[in-house]
């Protein structure tokens, strides 16, 4: 059975410092996705990413998230330094051409304190 | 640009009652329709999808939903309510052409016994 598969599933740390989450797509997917989700604003895109090429980044604040692929299985979301504000769930998804469907991970749940 | 509105955050049934969750797009050029489904502390999963053909779509666990373009919808209907229905549903849209997928509030749907 095929999943996206998110490490960690759970962090909390103190405001200011670096927060990486990796996401491993399923096999044969070529597009990843991270969205954001929090209660007060849903749930947002903030980056995608086709044969690992970034594709549209336009949802992500630029000053203190970046994301990479560095190969076709693993695709990371840095946050530094990291701010209260960034709580939120993380969610990686990923899918193929075609008709578009994501399938997404379990996210990572982040607390900055 | 494509946006999604779902009508209602929150929409409680009784078990075996007609479950209804709106949904109404905006998209400027043809669409690709989504149901996803979100149990608690896990990611979404998806329910059913509209491409083309056939403008009724039936999906899993007894959902269905039905794209109606002069109407700009996309209902998702169930005949009748089961406790593990209790979930949050989003509806996405996104254009044929790429995988920018706008997703909606979302409906927290509750089940009543």
């Amino acid at each position: 059975d095929a999943r996206v598969t998110q490490t960690p599933r759970h962090k909390v740390t103190e405001m200011g410092q670096e927060v990486t989450m990796r996401c491993q797509p399923i096999l044969g997917h070529n597009t990843v996705f991270w969205y954001r989700q929090t209660m007060m604003q849903g749930l947002e895109l903030l980056a995608y990413f086709r044969n690992r090429a970034p594709l549209d980044d336009s949802g992500m604040p630029k000053d203190r998230f970046s994301a990479e692929m560095p190969d076709a299985t693993l695709a990371t979301l840095k946050i530094q330094p990291s701010e209260p504000r960034d709580s939120a769930v993380y969610f990686c998804a990923s899918g193929t051409g075609g008709v578009y469907e994501q399938y997404f991970g379990p996210g990572t749940r982040l607390t900055v304190t | 640009a494509q946006s999604v509105t779902q009508l209602g955050s929150h929409v409680s049934v009784s078990e075996g009652a007609l479950v209804l969750l709106r949904c109404n797009y905006s998209s400027s050029v043809p669409p690709y329709l989504f149901w996803y489904v979100q149990y608690p502390n896990q990611g979404l999963q998806l329910l059913l999808k509209y491409t083309t053909g056939a403008t009724l779509v039936k999906g899993i666990n007894g959902f269905e939903a039905e794209f109606k373009k002069s109407e700009t919808s996309f209902h998702l209907t169930k005949p009748s309510a089961h406790m593990s229905d209790a979930a949050e549903y989003f509806c996405a849209v996104s254009p044929i052409y790429n995988n920018d997928m706008r997703f909606g509030a979302g409906t927290r749907l509750t089940v009543k016994p």
